[in-house]
């Protein structure tokens, strides 16, 4: 099974600043398959971005991913006030998992 | 717009069943783009996957829990389900149903809005 890591646990923020969140796999992930996530409080999560870099149906284009192998990117590149939020990165190259979740929170 | 909803009991026994339905409209689950996948979420384990279910019954579980999960369809009223068996405490979680896609069954881009089960006698 391959773990997901996220890294920082909690990010404070301001409206508007540019955000990067990472995630590092234990082991290769293949054929570009990972995501991301985002949950609001409350909220079921909501697909973002898929394979590394697609971004999903409706999702604007301040989200972007990238990496490649174990570590991977999401960047926000001004944040909104419905950006904060938990995210979580997703791999789907070997079994299903998730990683443990970034919050990003306001500073 | 396709919309999930999960329905089932809140409160479960140790050592009974879960069993959990999702009714799916706006779309149809035998249309044959899409898998059906149950995810749960609890503060210890985090987000975890428990397996998914196709149209034509063909499932794909977890395996660190296939031996107690099993997955049906309804094609009927357009509903799938989930039944965990031998539960405790550790199966406390708000459990999802979800929809795979757009171009891989792994990629849950619509989900219902979650049902709390809490395991307990």
């Amino acid at each position: 099974e391959i773990v997901l890591t996220q890294s920082p646990g909690t990010l404070s923020l301001s409206p508007g600043e540019r955000v990067t969140l990472s995630c590092r796999a234990s082991q290769s992930v293949t054929n570009n398959y990972f995501a991301w996530y985002q949950q609001r409080p409350g909220q079921a999560p909501r697909l973002l971005i898929y394979d590394v870099s697609s971004r999903a149906s409706g999702i604007p284009d301040r989200f972007s991913g990238s990496g490649s192998g174990t570590d991977f990117t999401l960047t926000i590149s001004r944040l909104e006030p419905e950006d904060f939020a938990v995210y979580y990165c997703q791999q789907y190259s070997d079994s299903w998992t998730f990683g443990q979740g970034t919050k990003v929170e306001i500073k | 717009q396709l919309q999930l909803q999960e329905s089932g009991p809140g409160l479960v026994k140790p050592s009974e069943t879960l069993s959990l339905t999702c009714t799916v409209s706006g779309g149809s689950i035998t249309d044959s783009r899409y898998h059906w996948d149950w995810i749960r979420q609890s503060p210890g384990k985090g987000l975890e996957w428990l397996g998914n279910i196709y149209y034509t019954g063909g499932t794909y579980y977890n395996p660190s829990l296939q031996s107690r999960v099993t997955m049906s369809l309804d094609t009927s009223k357009n509903q799938f389900s989930l039944m965990l068996t031998s539960v405790t405490a550790a199966d406390t979680a708000v459990y999802y149903c979800a929809k795979g896609g757009p171009t891989h069954p792994a990629q849950f881009d619509s989900w219902g809005q979650g049902i709390l089960v809490t395991v307990s006698s």
